[in-house]
């Protein structure tokens, strides 16, 4: 079946920093691809997402690509804030979204 | 703001209670999904509805039962409530249906439900 995974342990890093959030994933078929983030003590919001290979996605600075030769979708942010720090899923699937844990990112200024 | 709304926000039940949760999908959206959401977990898929349909269910035993209704509105209900159903349960609207819609599922702000 399909499955996410992603990095172990949060991120915490430097207000201006670089960000990679590295997440891997098994699946059939072409699936979706999303990066989801959930702010304290709030649902999830939407991202950015991908939907075929080599498509990359982008929204406020944050971009990952759609790899499938090495079945990856990484997340990336050139220059964190610290209105960044939240928590972030990565997920495919088509009508049921397969997740993975999430990695929480703390953003210090 | 993504258009879903959930209520209640936050619930607290005994062991062996039942409880029923409410979503509203955004205007226009056929498909209802619920996820829960285990505390430092990522969601997991509980079920779907297209069309007041059950259209796939994950890893959930049947006392975890749906409803949707033609207004956009849905349920998701659980009997006999275990501990481990402490959770934060999520619900997500989109347009398509099945077998395989790629189409965006937008969240809600979800109930969190403690059972003591």
């Amino acid at each position: 079946g399909n499955s996410v995974t992603q990095m172990e342990g949060p991120v915490t890093l430097s207000e201006e920093a670089f960000l990679t959030i590295n997440c891997t994933y098994t699946a059939t078929g072409y699936p979706s691809l999303f990066w989801y983030v959930q702010y304290p003590g709030e649902g999830l919001q939407l991202l950015l997402k991908a939907t075929k290979a080599d498509d990359k996605g982008s929204n406020k600075g944050f971009e990952a690509t759609y790899r499938k030769e090495t079945t990856s979708f990484h997340l990336e942010k050139g220059s964190v804030q610290v209105s960044d720090s939240a928590v972030y899923f990565c997920a495919l699937g088509g009508n049921r979204l397969a997740f993975g844990k999430g990695n929480q990112v703390v953003v210090i200024p | 703001e993504t258009g879903v709304t959930q209520s209640p926000t936050h619930l607290i039940k005994t062991r062996g209670q039942q409880v029923t949760l409410r979503c509203s999908s955004q205007s226009g959206h056929n498909t209802v999904s619920w996820y829960q959401q285990a505390l430092g977990q990522g969601p997991q898929f509980i079920f779907q509805y297209y069309r007041e349909e059950e259209n796939g269910r994950g890893n959930f035993p049947p006392r975890f039962s749906g409803l949707q209704f033609p207004n956009y509105s849905s349920e998701l209900n659980v009997n006999a409530l275990e501990l481990d159903d402490s959770a934060l349960y999520l619900c997500a609207s989109s347009w398509g249906g099945p077998p395989e819609s790629t189409d965006t599922q937008y969240f809600g702000p979800g109930t969190r439900l403690t059972v003591l």
